[in-house]
């Protein structure tokens, strides 16, 4: 069974401070999404990583992948208040045995406290 | 460029009645997808689509039904509604080409909020 899985799933940080937010998954994909949600709306589009040892940034925010560990990591620095949100990974699975299908994680809910 | 729209963006239902969502898309994305979002269950695919006259289960398919008879188009239908499928409806489409590697970045519509009574 395909999974995606997130660490931690609630996260409680102080401004200033910096903390990793980490996503396993199972499949042999090497493309790995970063979505963003705020409190009812959509997810918007963070990272897109498409190979083994990509890093992105984006101002306080930097992720990584490693595909022979399978495992993403999503490093925030000086956590402002704005970047309050849930944050979802994702792999998809496209072109494998299993069907073109997307697999999320369960989010990470990030709360900022000044 | 509108991007992924979602109609309704609201619906309240009666147990038994039916409806369809439907998602538009104007970025000429191959992929499209339907997916739910209930509390503390992230995301989970309902049915998706890789290009126009075809259509696939996901992960939570039952008591729905989808189609796609034009490329832009995606419709998801709920036949008789059940208050089980009280939830966030979220569609997204997908398929580009980043930095010379293909690329199924997923970009959202901005959901539809139905509940079953």
């Amino acid at each position: 069974e395909l999974k995606v899985e997130q660490n931690p799933l609630f996260l409680s940080m102080q401004e200033g401070k910096n903390y990793t937010i980490y996503c396993n998954y199972s499949t042999t994909s090497d493309r790995l999404y970063w979505y963003r949600q705020d409190p009812g709306k959509s997810l918007e589009s963070l990272f897109v990583l498409l190979s083994n040892g990509a890093v992105k940034q984006e101002g306080r925010l930097m992720a990584s992948l490693d595909t022979k560990a399978r495992l993403s990591t999503l490093h925030i620095t000086a956590a402002v208040h704005d970047l309050s949100a849930t944050y979802f990974c994702a792999v998809d699975n496209i072109g494998g045995d299993t069907g073109n299908q997307f697999y999320f994680g369960t989010g990470t809910s990030l709360t900022v406290i000044p | 460029n509108a991007g992924v729209t979602q109609t309704p963006k609201f619906r309240v239902l009666k147990t038994g009645q039916s409806m369809t969502l439907l998602c538009a898309q104007d970025m000429n994305h191959e992929y499209m997808y339907w997916y739910r979002q209930d509390p503390g269950m992230g995301l989970r695919l309902i049915h998706y689509s890789v290009g126009e006259g075809t259509t696939a289960k996901g992960e939570v398919p039952d008591g729905y039904n989808v189609s796609r008879l034009k490329k832009q188009n995606f419709l998801l239908g709920l036949e008789s509604a059940a208050p089980s499928q009280t939830s966030v409806y979220f569609c997204a489409s997908s398929k580009t080409i980043l930095e010379g590697l293909l690329s199924y970045e997923q970009y959202f519509g901005p959901g539809t909020r139905l509940t079953v009574t």
